[in-house]
């Protein structure tokens, strides 16, 4: 069976921390990769897509390994408002489905 | 900014009963879904839509369910007998041009079958 794994969590880190999230996908024919964030019973949003060399978006960093099947996200300088969950996602075989991992709990404190 | 919008926002429904969930996509958006997540669960795929057919769907999207996008806005999901098992929050979303476009979500739709 095709699936996601995450680390659930949760991680609780003070304001200001760098946390780092991993992902594993066991689909080698998966092309396409996010991670999006998701507010206690809202619905999912993309934070970021995924790129084979790595992107960045603000504080936001990830990291593909295609040949490992692993997606990382880097969160910098973490903000109250970054407490949410965050989803790694990949595209089914067909290109039309997507695949969610359970999600990973960030909690940042003050 | 153009968004997926979803009626109602809360379903409650007796087990047996029908229930039809809407959705209005993002307007020039081709390709459209349903995914559902019951409490504390991982957000599952149901259905994919395009060109007024279905193009995949999951083991989950049984002969209960069904899909339709009855005029050029609403895109619709019927559970035709619900079930407990049924209860979950549906959400709706869709994508540009091409299916590996980015999915944008609607809010959601929480259905509790009694």
């Amino acid at each position: 069976r095709k699936e996601v794994e995450q680390d659930p969590g949760p991680f609780n880190v003070p304001e200001g921390a760098t946390v780092a999230f991993n992902c594993t996908y066991s689909n080698s024919a998966s092309q396409s990769f996010f991670w999006y964030r998701q507010d206690c019973r809202k619905e999912p949003k993309l934070l970021m897509s995924v790129y084979s060399s790595g992107n960045e978006d603000g504080r936001f960093t990830a990291q593909l390994n295609r040949a490992s099947q692993y997606i990382s996200l880097l969160i910098r300088d973490s903000k109250l408002s970054d407490s949410a969950t965050y989803l790694c996602v990949v595209n089914m075989d067909s290109g039309y489905a997507l695949n969610f991992g359970k999600g990973t709990s960030l909690l940042v404190t003050p | 900014e153009p968004e997926v919008t979803q009626t109602p926002s809360h379903q409650v429904t007796q087990m047996g009963q029908e229930v039809i969930l809407r959705c209005v996509p993002i307007s020039n958006h081709l390709y459209f879904y349903w995914y559902r997540q019951i409490l504390g669960q991982k957000v599952e795929f149901l259905v994919s839509f395009y060109n007024n057919e279905i193009s995949e769907k999951s083991e989950i999207f049984d002969d209960q369910f069904s899909v339709e996008r009855p005029d050029g806005s609403n895109f619709t999901l019927k559970i035709r007998s619900t079930k407990l098992e049924d209860s979950a929050m549906y959400f709706c979303a869709s994508s540009g041009f091409y299916p590996t476009d980015t999915q944008y979500f609607g809010p959601g739709t929480r259905l509790t079958v009694l």
